[in-house]
């Protein structure tokens, strides 16, 4: 089964307006983390955010926040006012088993690739 | 503070050659883990290190593949012979912890 889906293969946005990049995941852990990925054309793997499934709060970094609805298994991220630069494949990706256990493994999301319009 | 890096950062090698690739991690870093991208699919995990031991290997595809990391610094990720399927983006990326796992550019693997 999938344990992490994001259903945008691409998208399309005007720069300096915002956007939601989906991400579901399938879990029957009651800790785990949440984690947000860019990649560039150039390759690297940069990381954005992340949320802990104990997070009472959404998490921030600067112009990046993750819609984290526990209920629904959704971690969405947010990028705000984007730039051409947001330009890139973001992957959503999970760590299952909380920061003491010793499993540190990421299951993958199949990634969307974002183009910001001029 | 340097990166992850890895080196290369290309690879082209005819079947049943071998191919060794090795991940510098950033320093302090226990924890080192490899990833594999084949084209079209996911990004699957491969093994996780801490310092010089396996924690985990439950990801590495076949014994066609072995992955050292002595002394606890950099690690290598050997394979022998190689296959067509073996064709990727190999990454490394290196934790403190269970904290982000900073990722290197990747090793980009052509088999013909």
């Amino acid at each position: 089964a999938q344990k992490i889906t994001q259903t945008q293969p691409g998208m399309f946005v005007q720069e300096k307006e915002a956007v939601t990049l989906d991400c579901t995941y399938d879990t029957s852990d009651q800790s785990y983390g949440l984690f947000w990925y860019k990649q560039p054309s150039s390759g690297e793997m940069i990381f954005l955010i992340y949320q802990g499934s104990y997070d009472e709060q959404n998490a921030t970094e600067g112009r990046y926040s993750l819609n984290f609805q526990k209920a629904r298994k959704s971690a969405n991220l947010v990028i705000s006012a984007s730039q051409l630069g947001d330009s890139a494949m973001y992957f959503c990706a999970m760590r299952e088993g909380g920061s003491g256990d010793s499993n540190y493994q990421l299951i993958w999301g199949a990634g969307t690739k974002l183009i910001i319009k001029p | 503070e340097a990166g992850v890096t890895q080196f290369p950062s290309h690879s082209v090698i005819e079947k049943g050659q071998t191919v060794t690739l090795r991940c510098d991690p950033i320093s302090g870093h226990d924890n080192l883990y490899w990833y594999r991208r084949v084209m079209g699919k996911e990004i699957k995990f491969l093994l996780h290190f801490v310092k010089e031991s396996k924690q985990d290997e439950s990801g590495m595809p076949n014994n066609r593949f072995l992955a050292e990391r002595t002394g606890g610094t950099y690690s290598t990720l050997k394979v022998q012979p190689a296959e067509l399927e073996d064709s990727g983006v190999y990454f490394c990326a290196s934790s403190q912890l269970a904290g982000p796992q900073h990722f290197g550019d990747g090793t980009r693997l052509s088999i013909l």
